[in-house]
Parts: structure tokens; C-alpha cells; sequence
């Protein structure tokens, strides 16, 4: 049982190139969502889903997209990488529809735009 | 709007002595449910104990319990008996089920270091 899966671990963007941040889960929960955790803020909800074919933004989703196919895969798109993107996002999931029980954390993508 | 705030960015604490990380909230909700996570240098965040508004008692799980005041809007973190892999950044966290929605709001985070 592999829980939340993240890739990359780590990655190095230049400004204004594109990629997807993938998430997976195995534990067939329907709750996923995105945050980025920024030093002295904590974390910040990007976008959200709570279900396949259903999203909805976060607190703070410009420059991000998500879909959501299928139960297990939540990927994070960044349309146009800008130096405020730079940060640790988080892909976290949650048993039930709620998310009375917590979260389930991947282990993180650190992200750099030069 | 819903805040959660964490007043101490950083303690310390002896091995094996008892610690307590402060955690304050503001909602106008009466059905809402609290979290404390930990986030130790691996950068993996772990949920360490859990506590439903609705219920009186405090939650605990083996070295820790929560003290939780409803009327004060507080949610403290106790952990006893220290040790060495308690080191970790702790992160509170609010969430309620308003209008279908599942947002959790986290605090900044305590820091905390168990010293030999």
C-alpha cells in the first residue's frame, strides 16, 4: 500500500515553462486536493477535488490547473512557471467525502523558477 | 473567515519532559473538526491526533493529548515524554464541512526541537 505517491521530488523550472506535478493515491479515496506550504504561512489549498470528473479552486489557484479522470490521479498543472510559484506543494488525500478523518500527505515536490 | 493561529514559532524541550504547543482558532461554526499534523525534517506531514467539535472529551493517542477548550477557541498539543523524533515543525489545523465545501485552514506552524 503506497498511499500518496508525488513525482518529481524536485524540480528546477525557468520562467514560463510549463509542467504537471503528478499525484497518485491507492487507497480509493475520493477527497484529493493540492496546497503549497511557504515559509511562515503554513499550507495554502490550491484546488480541491472530491471526486472523479468534479474540482473547485482553493484559496490561491491562479496559474494552476487540475483534472481529475479518475479516482486515484490528481495531477497539477502550472501553465506559465513564475518565480512565485517557488515553493513545496503538497498532494494530500482523505477517506470519505469530508475529510472528517485528516489528510494522507505525499512526501512533496520542492519546486524552483529562475 | 475562518483563522487558525499558532503564537510560538519555535520551542525546545528536554528529552523525556512534557511539552505544550498552543493553537487558537476563529469560527463562528459550531461543527468543525481540528487537527494537529507533524512535519519532521523528512518533509512528510503526518496526522498525529484528531478532534471532533462536537465531542467533550479530549483526544489522545499514546504520548499525545490535546486540551481542548471550545468557549476559548483553543486547541493546545500536549506530548509527554519527549523524545528525540519528536523533533518536527507541528502544524494545527481547522476544518469544517460549511456549505459542502472541505477547506482545512493550517496554521504557520511551531518548530519544535527535543534536545538530548
Amino acid at each position: 500500500n503506497a498511499g500518496v505517491t508525488q513525482t518529481p521530488k524536485f524540480q528546477v523550472l525557468k520562467t514560463g515553462q510549463s509542467m504537471t506535478l503528478q499525484c497518485a493515491q491507492d487507497m480509493n479515496h475520493e477527497y484529493m486536493s493540492w496546497y503549497r506550504q511557504d515559509p511562515g504561512m503554513g499550507l495554502r489549498l490550491i484546488h480541491y477535488s472530491v471526486g472523479a470528473g468534479i474540482t473547485d479552486q482553493g484559496e490561491v489557484p491562479n496559474g494552476y490547473n487540475v483534472s481529475r479522470s479518475t479516482t486515484e490521479d490528481f495531477p497539477l498543472r502550472l501553465l506559465s512557471a513564475a518565480p512565485s510559484q517557488t515553493s513545496v506543494y503538497f498532494c494530500a488525500s482523505s477517506l470519505g467525502d469530508r475529510g472528517y478523518y485528516g489528510y494522507t500527505f505525499g512526501s512533496g515536490t520542492r519546486l524552483t523558477v529562475v | 473567515a475562518q483563522t487558525v493561529t499558532q503564537s510560538q514559532p519555535e520551542m525546545s524541550v528536554q528529552e523525556a519532559e512534557t511539552v505544550t504547543l498552543s493553537c487558537t482558532y476563529d469560527t463562528s461554526e459550531n461543527n468543525y473538526y481540528l487537527f494537529w499534523y507533524k512535519q519532521p525534517p523528512s518533509r512528510q506531514m503526518i496526522l498525529v491526533i484528531r478532534q471532533e467539535a462536537y465531542k467533550q472529551q479530549n483526544a489522545t493517542e499514546n504520548r499525545f493529548s490535546v486540551n481542548f477548550q471550545k468557549a476559548a477557541k483553543s486547541f493546545s498539543l500536549k506530548i509527554s515524554d519527549s523524545q528525540l523524533g519528536d523533533t518536527a515543525m507541528y502544524f494545527c489545523a481547522f476544518m469544517t464541512p460549511t456549505s459542502g465545501t472541505y477547506k482545512y485552514i493550517f496554521g504557520t506552524g511551531t518548530r519544535l526541537k527535543v534536545l538530548a
